[in-house]
């Protein structure tokens, strides 16, 4: 089976714009969880899903992101505007039991 | 509140040579998970070993292996004959027994493996 899939590897955009980050977890899997990972603040949870419902968005930093999960192969996290603090390597993971699988995480460069 | 604490950023170690990194945590909890994860350059996270309280015995993964005491809320991860392929920052992670899926992690130890 494939691991966590996330989509794009790499993105650059300039303040202000939206950017979208796609997310497969793996199939089977009822959890999901996006972070973000930044040099200053290390490894944050933002949200998590368990069977497509949002459990805990108590990381997510303010209401210029938001995040979705329609069905048990995909979610979606989403900054608009976006802005330079923004930048990080964003992760996504999925869980079935106890431990968690990331996926390869987006670079996000908002210039 | 859970936290864990890793105390050492940055260590080194020549290859072949054998290497523990220090974790501790602390919680009122009986029954929980701990992880070691490792990161590499690639910056993707890698499961290396997980730990379940309620056991005694200490988790191995061919070359690397914890040391879980409890009472002292410490799980250190030993890697032994180390490789170049080892060298990665290592982030231990807890986790409550249940649903409640949130990890809770460490600041990371950078490994360099010296050749």
């Amino acid at each position: 089976d494939a691991g966590v899939i996330q989509s794009p590897r790499h993105e650059v955009t300039e303040m202000g714009q939206e950017v979208t980050l796609r997310c497969k977890p793996i199939s089977g899997h009822d959890y999901l969880f996006w972070y973000r990972q930044t040099m200053m603040r290390g490894l944050e949870l933002l949200i998590y899903f368990n069977n497509n419902v949002p459990i805990d968005d108590s990381g997510m930093p303010e209401d210029r992101f938001s995040a979705k999960m329609p069905n048990a192969s995909f979610s979606t996290l989403k900054i608009q505007p976006s802005e330079p603090r923004d930048s990080a390597v964003y992760f996504c993971a999925s869980s079935l039991w106890g431990e968690q699988f990331f996926g390869p995480g987006t670079r996000l460069t908002v210039l | 509140a859970q936290t864990v604490t890793q105390s050492q950023p940055e260590m080194s170690v020549q290859e072949a040579e054998t290497v523990t990194l220090s974790c501790t945590y602390d919680t009122s909890e009986s029954d929980y998970y701990l992880f070691w994860y490792k990161q590499p350059p690639s910056r993707q996270m890698i499961l290396v070993i997980r730990q379940e309280a309620y056991k005694q015995q200490n988790a191995t993964e061919n070359r690397f292996s914890v040391n879980f005491q409890k009472a002292a809320k410490s799980f250190s991860l030993k890697i032994s004959d180390s490789q170049l392929g080892d060298a990665a920052m290592y982030f231990c992670a807890y986790r409550r027994a249940g649903n409640n899926r949130k990890l809770i992690w460490g600041l990371g130890t950078s490994l360099a493996v010296n050749p």
